[in-house]
């Protein structure tokens, strides 16, 4: 069966800091996977998505980066973190080329002081 | 461009009371999904249940219930008898595929916090 994971679960880093996000789809092949943020007002935005290895589109310009180093694997970085960066961050994928459920990670919560 | 509209913010209902969660959506599109998650306070989202638009069918699953119709792009979710463990955020999402991408992007509404209270 398939699952997903990310970490980690929790993370409370200072302003300026680097950031590190991962997640990783099992059980799957070529999985479509998104990073969406959840802000303080409950709001679920879209970060970024990948149809491919190396393939990424950004959808709101931001402090933030997605790498897909590998087919199962999708990476949210930032070189140095901003107070406007704190949120629930969620990691999700769903199978290529349809429109089938997407399924989400555990989600990380990040809080930058 | 599409959007998903849910209206109440909040809601409390005493336990065993009926409720019903609104959902309405705009979209361009002929073929869409429409999915209804739960977001407990532990914060995962789950997923409850996913409708395609050719398929207006109501669906009840348990104490859940949907009601799906096109002709006024609503998707609604009934708890019928409401329980303290219904208590969540739940949220409308609207499903997509991008133009040229392969991908099927998810449209959220801003939830609805349910609190039953005992």
């Amino acid at each position: 069966s398939q699952t997903i994971h990310q970490w980690p679960a929790t993370l409370v880093q200072p302003v300026g800091s680097p950031l590190s996000l991962e997640c990783t789809v099992e059980g799957t092949s070529n999985p479509n996977l998104y990073w969406y943020r959840q802000a303080a007002g409950r709001g679920l935005q879209l970060l970024f998505y990948s149809v491919g290895i190396g393939q990424i589109s950004s959808e709101v310009p931001q402090n933030l980066s997605a790498s897909r180093p590998q087919d199962r694997q999708f990476i949210l970085s930032s070189k140095k973190l901003l107070l406007s960066d704190s949120g629930f961050y969620l990691c999700a994928w769903t199978p290529p080329n349809s429109g089938n459920t997407i399924y989400f990670g555990e989600g990380s919560w990040l809080t930058v002081v | 461009a599409q959007k998903v509209t849910q209206a109440q913010t909040e809601i409390s209902v005493v336990e065993k009371e009926d409720v019903t969660l609104d959902c309405v959506y705009e979209t361009r599109d002929t073929t869409y999904y429409l999915f209804w998650y739960k977001q407990p306070p532990s914060g995962e989202l789950v997923f409850l249940i996913r409708r395609n638009s050719f398929d207006e069918q109501n669906e009840i699953s348990g104490r859940y219930s949907w009601n799906f119709q096109k002709s006024t792009s609503s998707f609604n979710f009934t708890i019928t008898a409401s329980q303290v463990v219904d208590s969540a955020v739940y949220f409308c999402a609207l499903s997509e595929e991008r133009s040229g991408a392969g991908s099927y992007q998810l449209t959220f509404g801003k939830g609805t916090k349910l609190s039953v209270i005992p």
